[in-house]
């Protein structure tokens, strides 16, 4: 069975930093493209960025309202998906979820972790 | 950047109706395209991928059609379950646009 657990949400100041955790497990996640999406509560999803496998060069492509504050790395060895998010605004305040990225099949999201930017 | 869009924006409809929601590109993503449904505070669920594609355990009445840059959603005989907010996102470039959502909500 797929799972993707998210962990690392909480109550953080603006321009305070996070890192959030995705840990995979039920599929080859060293071969899996992984993503992060996020959602304003009561609003629409808004994708966040992606990386690629390594042997797909494990490269990154973030969305522009987050490009230059965020990072999204992964260790292969522990399945494990990174995003760690720095100069957080109060328009970061979201639920983040990670997920599989597959342009033409089934992909697997987990649960959502809550980010909130606030004084 | 590919934009998304989505009609309506919401719409009011009866047990047993047919719903039908459509989804446009602003360029031609080919079939990259997937239909998400979402119920309040739960992760959203793929219904369908490849724009037609329905995925593994969704019920039947839900079918996707279309290509290049406009796409549609349809529900044959909505059901009580059927109540919940639809997003269509597009997987042919990054960044990975999803459409602003359609609200199905009980007439």
């Amino acid at each position: 069975e797929v799972q993707l657990v998210e962990s690392g949400g909480g109550l953080v100041k603006p321009g305070g930093s996070l890192r959030l955790s995705c840990v995979a497990s039920g599929f080859p996640f060293n071969n899996a493209w992984m993503t992060w999406v996020r959602q304003v509560p009561g609003k629409g999803l808004e994708w966040v960025g992606l990386i690629k496998s390594k042997t797909h060069g494990g490269t990154t492509d973030y969305a522009a309202p987050v490009k230059g504050r965020i990072t999204i790395s992964r260790d292969d060895s522990k399945n494990t998906l990174y995003l760690e998010m720095n100069s957080l605004k109060m328009e970061d305040t979201a639920v983040y979820y990670c997920a599989t990225d597959c342009r033409d099949c089934v992909d697997y999201w987990g649960q959502g972790t809550l980010v909130t930017v606030s004084s | 950047d590919i934009q998304m869009t989505q009609s309506p924006s919401s719409l009011s409809a009866s047990l047993g109706d047919r719903v039908t929601i459509t989804c446009r590109a602003s360029q031609s993503i080919y079939s990259y395209l997937k239909w998400y449904q979402q119920k309040p505070g739960k992760v959203p669920n793929l219904l369908i991928y490849a724009a037609s594609v329905l995925q593994d355990g969704v019920p039947s009445r839900f079918s996707g059609s279309g290509s290049g840059t406009d796409f549609t959603l349809t529900i044959s005989s909505l059901q009580p379950e059927d109540f919940a907010s639809y997003y269509c996102q597009q997987t042919y470039s990054t960044p990975r646009t999803f459409g602003p959502g359609t609200k199905v909500e009980i007439k």
